[in-house]
């Protein structure tokens, strides 16, 4: 069974202070790991897409990385804005297909004080 | 783009009552949509994958005849809670997957509250 373990559950900052968010997996058959951002009252916002070890993408002050355990979501001078539930999901290979299945961790709480 | 959107955003119905959620994906066609399911300060779990003109895939643990999903068009699916009680207050997202992206791309939810 594919496993996602996020962590810190809540990770509180001052405006400026970085700081990585963690997310820990166990999937049969990475196809691909996905970052979200959701904010209270609404659907996830997509970020990022990771496929393969040593892979990295950049959105603006966040940075994603992934190995083959663990992917890494890094904040860089974060904002108030930056204040939102960071999701992880993993999406594994079903015999050569993959019907889109994500599973989903917990989710990382951030707050950004100013 | 990728723009993906669900109606009603907020229902309050009596016990025993069906509601019906439209999700619709508007500038992309979608094969398979997704229906998720998230409690207060928990995470997404799947209820089931839609796919067009084909039965729907239900996830473990999850009534088919309470939760029945149609998938009638490569841009809209909904999910009706048929005999609503207040145990399925929740708030409900859906998503689309764009093609050859492989990335899943989701509504903006909605929250039944069942009286």
């Amino acid at each position: 069974e594919d496993q996602v373990t996020q962590s810190p559950e809540a990770l509180r900052l001052q405006e400026g202070e970085s700081s990585s968010l963690n997310c820990s997996y166990t999937v049969s058959g990475l196809r691909g790991l996905f970052w979200y951002r959701q904010d209270p009252g609404k659907g996830p916002e997509f970020l990022f897409t990771l496929y393969s070890a040593g892979e990295e993408k950049e959105k603006e002050r966040l940075k994603a990385t992934l190995t083959k355990k663990e992917s890494f979501l890094h904040i860089t001078a974060p904002k108030p804005e930056d204040s939102a539930t960071y999701l992880c999901a993993v999406q594994a290979f079903t015999g050569g297909t993959s019907y889109g299945k994500l599973t989903f961790g917990q989710g990382t709480i951030l707050t950004v004080h100013p | 783009g990728a723009v993906v959107s669900q109606h009603p955003s907020r229902v309050i119905c009596k016990s025993g009552t069906s509601v019906k959620i439209e999700c619709r994906s508007l500038d992309f066609q979608a094969t398979t949509m997704f229906w998720y399911r998230q409690f207060p300060k928990q995470s997404l779990m799947l209820m089931a994958t839609s796919n067009e003109g084909s039965k729907a895939t239900y996830e473990q643990g999850v009534e088919k005849d309470k939760f029945l999903i149609n998938h009638a068009s490569l841009t809209l699916s909904t999910l009706t809670v048929t005999s609503a009680h207040p145990e399925d207050s929740s708030f409900y997202i859906c998503s689309a997957d764009l093609a050859g992206t492989e990335t899943q791309y989701f509504g903006p939810g909605t929250r039944l509250l069942v009286l």
